[in-house]
């Protein structure tokens, strides 16, 4: 069965710092998998998204995340954490052929310290 | 950037009661999701609904979950008796196209406390 692990429950990072966040995932083919994030209050956003082609993703508010199939991780990364990016990030898997489908990591939790 | 509004942001109901939970998805979409989020676990989906049917639905989304447009704006979820384990954080989100080829925008969510 399809599943998804967020190995990390909370993180506290220094602002400035660089950033990445954990994913694995279990599918039985070459899946679809989505990086989103949730401030407090707030709906799920969607960062970025891998469908095929190249492995690293560019996505929104300068964060990247890069397939790697033989490890089956999708590993969200930021070069430089600001204070705003404190908020919980869930990884996801797209289930081929589903009409939106996703199975969802349990989040990790992201604090920034000044 | 457009938004999908979910009312109210949180609802409290006895057991055994039914409860209505409503959703504006963005104007010009055409696919609609239920989530939900029991607190301390993942967010599961419940139900996608397209062309006005269910196109897919969880092992989650049983005889108790119906979803309904009923206009031409608005989505419900509706649960016909409510039990202490529904008590979940409840997403809406919407899509202009199917999964692969758009991404999906996600309510605020609705807090749904059922004692």
């Amino acid at each position: 069965a399809q599943s998804v692990t967020q190995p990390d429950i909370h993180i506290t990072v220094s602002e400035g710092a660089s950033l990445e966040l954990r994913c694995n995932y279990s599918y039985g083919a070459t899946p679809y998998l989505f990086w989103y994030v949730q401030s407090p209050g707030q709906g799920l956003q969607l960062l970025l998204k891998y469908f095929s082609g190249d492995t690293l993703v560019q996505g929104i508010k300068g964060f990247e995340a890069e397939f790697k199939r033989s490890q089956s991780s999708f590993n969200l990364r930021k070069p430089s954490v600001h204070w705003s990016d404190a908020a919980e990030y869930f990884c996801a898997v797209g289930v081929r052929g589903s009409q939106g489908n996703l199975i969802f990591g349990k989040g990790t939790k992201l604090s920034v310290k000044p | 950037e457009p938004e999908v509004t979910q009312t109210p942001s949180h609802q409290v109901t006895q057991m055994g009661q039914e409860v209505i939970l409503r959703c504006v998805p963005i104007s010009n979409h055409l696919y609609f999701y239920w989530y939900r989020q029991i607190l301390g676990q993942k967010v599961e989906f419940l139900v996608s609904f397209y062309n006005n049917e269910i196109s897919e639905k969880s092992e989650i989304f049983d005889d108790q979950f119906s979803v309904e447009r009923p206009d031409g704006s608005n989505f419900t979820l509706k649960i016909r008796s409510t039990k202490l384990e529904d008590s979940a954080m409840y997403f809406c989100a919407s899509s202009k196209d199917r999964l692969e080829n758009e991404k999906l925008f996600f309510g605020s969510g609705t807090q749904l406390s059922v004692l």
